[in-house]
């Protein structure tokens, strides 16, 4: 069972806007930890889509954006698109140091 | 363009030792104030954080592997490598190595496919 919470799936039409939600605790996000999210498609490595909360790497699209709020995190996605089926993961760390991460959400595009 | 590429058995043996290694290109693991990590995906499921090491050498393990796991830094041939002893077939996963920058990991290796099984 994984510490951070997602659903396990979302879905949406092309162009929709979605959102994934990420809840932690106070022992996590919540003790401001930052959160990272990830995409990864089936028989890939994941790639870092967001990072400290907000923050977009060079060559992500503005569409996807990401945010925090006490013990959760949410990335949403704007002007969905067929390529965006994919796995989304989120990520953050506990008061121990330890790397958690959340189980997982299967976004598909109608 | 910094790569990491996994390698290591695909199949171990239960109770026996899963040892891999992670090579990195395009640059050099002992620069740039980062760690390096082990993550895990069992098939069909999510990730796992196994631990990861720090520029300066120390370690940090997931708790729930119990002291099984060791994550080090050949530096003379500037490989990352993972042990993780006694092996049951809940070990059975892809295993990932990737860059801590340090909150985040990025980039990855492609994955290996480890099997746990007599």
């Amino acid at each position: 069972q994984s510490v951070l919470t997602q659903p396990p799936s979302v879905s949406g039409a092309p162009g929709q806007r979605v959102t994934i939600s990420c809840t932690g605790s106070s022992s996590d996000i919540g003790a401001g930890y930052d959160v990272q999210w990830y995409q990864q498609f089936p028989g890939t490595a994941p790639k870092v889509l967001i990072y400290g909360n907000n923050n977009r790497p060079s060559g992500v699209p503005d569409r996807f954006s990401g945010s925090k709020s006490g013990t959760s995190a949410s990335l949403a996605i704007t002007g969905l698109q067929a390529e965006d089926e994919a796995d989304y993961y989120c990520q953050s760390h506990d008061r121990s140091l330890s790397v958690v991460f959340g189980g997982g959400t299967k976004l598909t595009v109608l | 363009q910094l790569q990491l590429q996994e390698s290591g058995s695909g199949l171990v043996r239960p109770s026996q030792t899963l040892s891999l290694t992670c090579a990195v290109s395009g640059g050099s693991i002992r620069s740039g104030g980062y760690s390096w990590a082990w993550i895990r995906q069992p098939p069909g499921k999510g990730l796992e954080w196994i631990g990861h090491i720090s520029q300066s050498g120390n370690t940090y393990y997931n708790p729930s592997l119990k002291g099984r796991v060791t994550i080090s830094i050949e530096r003379s041939r500037t490989q990352l490598s993972l042990n993780l002893t006694s092996v049951t077939a809940a070990d059975t996963a892809v295993y990932y190595c990737a860059r801590g920058s340090p909150n985040w990991f990025d980039p990855w290796g492609q994955g290996t496919l480890v099997t746990v099984s007599s």
